[in-house]
């Protein structure tokens, strides 16, 4: 059965620390990982993985993939208060358009 | 720019009752899907369709029927409601091609009595 998990579930920082959010997976035919951010409302699209070793950067987000060990890390540098929201990591299925199995999420709580 | 658009925002349902939740979408994407929320869960897709008259089941579809009778809707129907599905539900799309890149609706929240 096709799963991805997360880990830490919940997670609270102060402002200027750095985080380190896990996802891990069992897919068959794997072929990416996406993150997204989800403040109030819905989901937004943050980074898309396909190649092992390679970062990708937003600003003080970075994300890395790791297709030997199948996990992949989101980092968060000198977090804000903005940075509060849950993060989510999915796995689309392959040749089933449309179709992603999401982790359960890490709330992530940055204080003053 | 409207993107997807999901109505309505709140609803309460009593047991056993019906209601539709709509979607629609003006990209033109050719996937649509239905998840919902529940805390500590994640998202978990209900059912979700790859174009107009496909349509197919995800993680959780008991319950729940859906229809693509055009590109730009998908409506989730709840048949006879039950309590076990108050849940925030997100209607999204996604262009072929791009299928882990989903377009968010702004999700629906239901609680059923």
């Amino acid at each position: 059965e096709d799963k991805v998990v997360q880990s830490p579930l919940s997670l609270v920082v102060h402002e200027g620390d750095t985080v380190t959010l896990n996802c891990s997976y069992e897919v068959t035919n794997f072929r990416s990982l996406l993150w997204y951010k989800q403040e109030k409302k819905a989901p937004t699209f943050l980074f898309m993985l396909t190649s092992s070793g390679i970062e990708k950067k937003s600003g003080r987000l970075s994300s890395i993939l790791d297709k030997k060990e199948l996990f992949s890390i989101l980092n968060i540098t000198a977090t804000q208060t903005g940075d509060s929201a849950i993060y989510l990591c999915a796995v689309p299925i392959y040749n089933q358009g449309g179709k992603l199995i999401f982790g359960q999420g890490t709330e992530l709580s940055v204080k003053p | 720019n409207a993107g997807v658009t999901q109505t309505p925002k709140f609803q309460v349902l009593k047991t056993g009752q019906s209601m539709t939740l709509q979607c629609a979408q003006d990209m033109n994407h050719e996937y649509m899907s239905w998840y919902r929320q529940d805390p500590g869960m994640g998202l978990r897709l209900i059912h979700y369709s790859v174009g107009a008259g496909i349509t197919d089941q995800g993680e959780v579809p008991n319950g729940y029927n859906v229809s693509r009778s055009t590109t730009e809707d998908f409506p989730l129907r709840l048949l006879s409601a039950a309590p076990s599905q108050t849940s925030v539900y997100f209607c999204a799309s996604s262009r072929q091609g791009k299928t882990g890149e989903l377009f968010f609706g702004e999700g629906s929240r239901l609680t059923v009595l």
